[in-house]
């Protein structure tokens, strides 16, 4: 099972919006409407942003949005804050396995 | 509260057999369609999901390393136990452990990870 394929790197000002792809296939990604985003900050454990696609966990900020076109998977950070200078892994369900993870994408607030 | 923390040896050399535990409090391991999972992360690399156990024993591993993994858990004692036999330097890795909720295929609690290193 290949990672998910993310952009290295994601930049932004401060109030702007991004937007993070994840491109899979359709054994992962195009199949199943499981798509989660992952933020981290360095040293620190992973925590849950985005779950099934476009569903947030409680305490998690509107500002962070999730979608799906195909195989393609989307986080859009709106009103990028200093604070959301981490790094963004998506997963997904996999037929092969229960998880696959994205290849990470680090985000830079300028 | 979900709190999940991960055990084991620092310093591993290659060749050897790799044991880690994943001990947790604030949910059951017998609930129903609830698991615990085990991802890694070299440094400075992306997270890599290794296995997961379900209440029920159902077990899923990496199809990339599933000939050398072995999960199991210990209800009673509220511990999933990581195995990883023939270990290399390119096993040297944060190693995290995860509570699979009962309604969804997400690791919505993580341990605090324990870095291994590999090397003789």
């Amino acid at each position: 099972q290949s990672a998910l394929t993310q952009p290295a790197s994601v930049s932004g000002s401060p109030g702007q919006s991004i937007t993070i792809s994840c491109t899979g296939t359709s054994d992962d990604v195009g199949g199943y409407a499981l798509v989660s985003w992952y933020q981290q900050f360095p040293g620190k454990a992973p925590n849950l942003l985005i779950y099934e696609v476009n569903k947030r966990p409680s305490g998690v900020s509107p500002r962070f949005s999730g979608s799906k076109s195909g195989s393609t998977a989307s986080l859009t950070i709106s009103g990028l804050q200093a604070e959301d200078e981490a790094d963004y892994y998506c997963c997904s369900f996999a037929v092969t396995s229960a998880f696959v993870f994205g290849t990470g994408t680090t985000v830079t607030v300028l | 509260q979900i709190t999940l923390k991960e055990s084991g040896p620092t310093l591993v050399r290659p060749t050897q057999t790799l044991t880690l535990t994943c001990s947790f409090s604030g949910f059951s391991l017998s609930t129903n369609e609830v698991g615990v999972g085990w991802i890694r992360q070299p440094p400075g690399k992306a997270l890599e999901w290794l296995a997961l156990i379900y209440w029920d024993g159902d077990k899923r591993l990496s199809p990339s390393l599933k000939t050398r993994l072995t999960i199991a858990k210990d209800t009673s004692r509220n511990q999933v136990v990581l195995t990883m036999t023939n270990v290399d330097p390119a096993d040297t890795a944060t190693y995290y452990c995860g509570h699979r909720p009962h309604d969804h295929l997400v690791f919505d609690s993580w341990g605090q990870g324990i870095l291994v290193t590999v090397s003789s």
